[in-house]
């Protein structure tokens, strides 16, 4: 069975600082994992995925993830926060055997002036 | 290129009644997967058809049914709704090829049950 973690149900940072969600997942073989986000009232967005080769990926808006095999983590950072990165934020983990997409519950990210 | 579109946006219902929801996946796309959003229990996995067949099914009761067609469009029925079903359900796309393709999702549609 696979799983995706994410140990924070909040984030709050100051704008300008370094934001950075947590993930960690749980799935037989190498993981194909993803980061989505969601604005209030609005379906799901695709930030960035992972699939193999270079640890670290680079999304949309600025945002990057670090994939870490040994720690089976895949985690979300973005540099310099903005108010408007204020949203839900997805982890989400397949393995290389099932087409099934399995979610982490969430985690709120607020971002302040 | 058209997003992921679903109808209605919004419904109210009562216990005991059935719901179809509609899903129209990016052109091309022959991957629709459905999820259910509660604030109690996050993004619920509910199924995922693939060339108008069932390819993975999440752990709901056989009240939750849904079906694909062949122009790639897919609809999930509800029977006998329940207060908990209240719920946003959301639709996902993808080309449905490759394990590490992502998904496209829609707006939702928001289900309230009185």
């Amino acid at each position: 069975a696979q799983s995706v973690a994410q140990p924070e149900d909040q984030v709050n940072v100051a704008e300008g600082n370094p934001l950075t969600v947590k993930c960690t997942y749980s799935v037989s073989g190498n993981p194909y994992l993803f980061w989505y986000v969601q604005y209030p009232n609005r379906g799901l967005q695709f930030l960035l995925k992972y699939i193999t080769g270079d640890n670290l990926v680079k999304g949309s808006y600025g945002f990057e993830a670090e994939f870490n095999k040994s720690q089976t983590s895949f985690h979300l950072k973005k540099p310099s926060a903005l108010v408007s990165d204020s949203a839900l934020y997805f982890c989400a983990v397949r393995s290389p055997n099932d087409y099934k997409l399995s979610f982490g519950a969430g985690t709120t990210v607020t971002v302040r002036a | 290129k058209a997003g992921v579109t679903q109808t209605p946006r919004y419904l109210i219902k009562t216990r005991g009644q059935q719901v179809t929801l509609s899903c129209s996946p990016i052109s091309g796309h022959r991957s629709v997967s459905w999820y259910q959003q509660t604030p109690g229990q996050g993004l619920q996995f509910l199924f995922e058809y693939f060339s108008e067949t069932q390819r993975n099914k999440g752990n709901f009761p056989g009240r939750f049914s849904g079906r694909q067609f062949s122009n790639s469009r897919s609809e999930m029925n509800v029977s006998t709704l329940e207060l908990g079903d209240s719920a946003l359900y959301l639709c996902a796309s993808s080309t449905g090829l490759e394990k590490y393709n992502e998904q496209f999702f829609g707006p939702g549609t928001r289900l309230t049950v009185l």
